[in-house]
């Protein structure tokens, strides 16, 4: 089955402690993202990949880091998360920039 | 970064009713989307427009770019409970730039039976 998968669905963490949102498509798409979606604000890229080691800030790419070594995966980093982290981020990939399909979401919580 | 402002914001209708939401931007889109998200879930693609005044059906959904390729609709008719849901536009830069999609707030969309 086509898909994009990301690891955990869910985390609660505290402020400074580093960590890992994994994600990976086995769809063999070039372009991979990642947003982050907030009430009120809607959904915003944070970085994107447009092939294997080459990845670009978006919108809001402050606090996050990403890196892109294998097609596949596209994991966000966040070194030293904050409160004003938490949210409800989305991978997503393409064949194409314009055409995304998105992963089942991560919900992060940062006390 | 291009806006894309939709609305309206919130629409409760009943079961049956014909529906109009809109995505208007003062900037010109090379492509435009819309995806439908439910809750708990991701966003789903329905479908791509790319020339101006394009009109794509899925079903009861009709989708139309405008002529400008500034602005886009989503007609639904006779709508279902299963329609359900926040529905959102995003646009591709008409710059040729490769950083992908700029998105709208979104309609919440809630059809009752």
């Amino acid at each position: 089955e086509a898909q994009v998968t990301q690891n955990p669905r869910y985390l609660i963490t505290v402020t400074g402690k580093k960590l890992t949102v994994t994600c990976s498509q086995n769809m063999n798409h070039e372009y991979m993202s990642w947003y982050r979606q907030d009430p009120g604000l809607g959904l915003r890229q944070i970085y994107y990949s447009m092939n294997v080691e080459v990845t670009d800030k978006g919108d809001v790419p402050e606090g996050y880091k990403v890196s892109r070594k294998e097609k596949r995966n596209f994991p966000l980093i966040l070194e030293s998360p904050s409160p004003n982290q938490t949210s409800l981020y989305f991978c997503a990939s393409g064949r194409i920039a314009y055409e995304q399909y998105f992963g089942p979401g991560t919900r992060l919580t940062v006390t | 970064t291009q806006l894309l402002e939709q609305s309206p914001q919130f629409l409760s209708i009943q079961e049956g009713e014909n529906l109009t939401v809109y995505c208007n931007s003062s900037s010109v889109f090379s492509s435009l989307q819309w995806y439908r998200q439910e809750p708990g879930e991701g966003p789903v693609l329905l479908v791509t427009v790319v020339t101006g005044g394009e009109v794509k059906k899925l079903k009861r959904l009709t989708f139309q770019f405008g002529d400008a390729r500034k602005d886009s609709s989503l007609h639904i008719t006779a709508a279902q409970p299963g329609d359900t849901g926040l529905y959102l536009c995003a646009g591709e830069d008409s710059g040729g730039g490769a950083d992908g999609l700029t998105f709208g707030k979104g309609t919440h969309l809630i059809i009752q039976p």
